[in-house]
């Protein structure tokens, strides 16, 4: 069946490593999202992608996080240097029709940076 | 400032009973409101979408209403099963540019 799929499932690495966390969104979806997830903050949006172009990145902290699509079936979330308050669960979710679209959220990256 | 804002922040009930939870946002403009249930260890998944003409909806024993005026949403949900328990996160899209503002979440457990 048709799902998101995200790689690795849980990840623990130490202070100024380098991670990346990659997606598979659904075949055909134009939109995809990454998400973090914290028991403080709840879900917050990092950044939004249609078509592949990255049209709001706004929520991702720019000095060490990066998203990029390479190709359609593939999205990834690139933290360097990472830090111990990146430890979250990180979900990408894809959905067809733009920022509004319905999104189908894969089952999360927990990564624990310590 | 666009907020939402979900209460209570947790809930325990018994099997079979109802319960309802709630949702209230200062989004503005508002396009549209959804709940989601996220089960333990795993993704979000949508329960429901409003528009702003919608004013109730349901999912099999979810129940979510809107009220535009008030800027207010609840999600009811009835017959209560273990498999309800979960968190359920309020949505709201909207704003000047358009964006997703999620609540923190309401925690539901229901027990035997």
């Amino acid at each position: 069946d048709a799902r998101v799929t995200q790689t690795p499932r849980h990840k623990v690495t130490e202070m100024g490593q380098e991670v990346t966390m990659r997606c598979q969104p659904i075949l055909g979806h134009n939109t995809v999202f990454w998400y973090r997830q914290t028991m403080m903050q709840g879900l917050e949006l990092l950044a939004y992608f249609r078509n592949r172009a990255p049209l709001d990145d706004s929520g991702m902290p720019k000095d060490r996080f990066s998203a990029e699509m390479p190709d359609a079936t593939l999205a990834t979330l690139k933290i360097q240097p990472s830090e111990p308050r990146d430890s979250a669960v990180y979900f990408c979710a894809s959905g067809l029709r733009g920022r509004d679209t319905e999104a189908f959220f894969g089952q999360g990256t927990r990564l624990t940076v310590v | 400032k666009n907020q939402v804002e979900q209460s209570p922040q947790s809930l325990i009930i018994l099997e079979g009973k109802n319960c309802t939870l709630q949702c209230n946002y200062t989004v503005s403009p508002f396009s549209n409101l959804r709940w989601y249930k996220q089960d333990t260890g795993r993704g979000p998944v949508s329960l429901t979408i409003m528009t702003f003409s919608e004013n109730t909806k349901s999912n099999g024993r979810y129940t979510a209403t809107l009220d535009a005026d008030t800027k207010q949403s609840s999600l009811h949900i009835t017959a209560s099963q273990l498999s309800d328990s979960a968190s359920y996160i309020c949505v709201v899209s909207g704003g000047s540019q358009g964006n997703l503002i999620f609540g923190k979440g309401t925690k539901l457990s229901v027990k035997p």
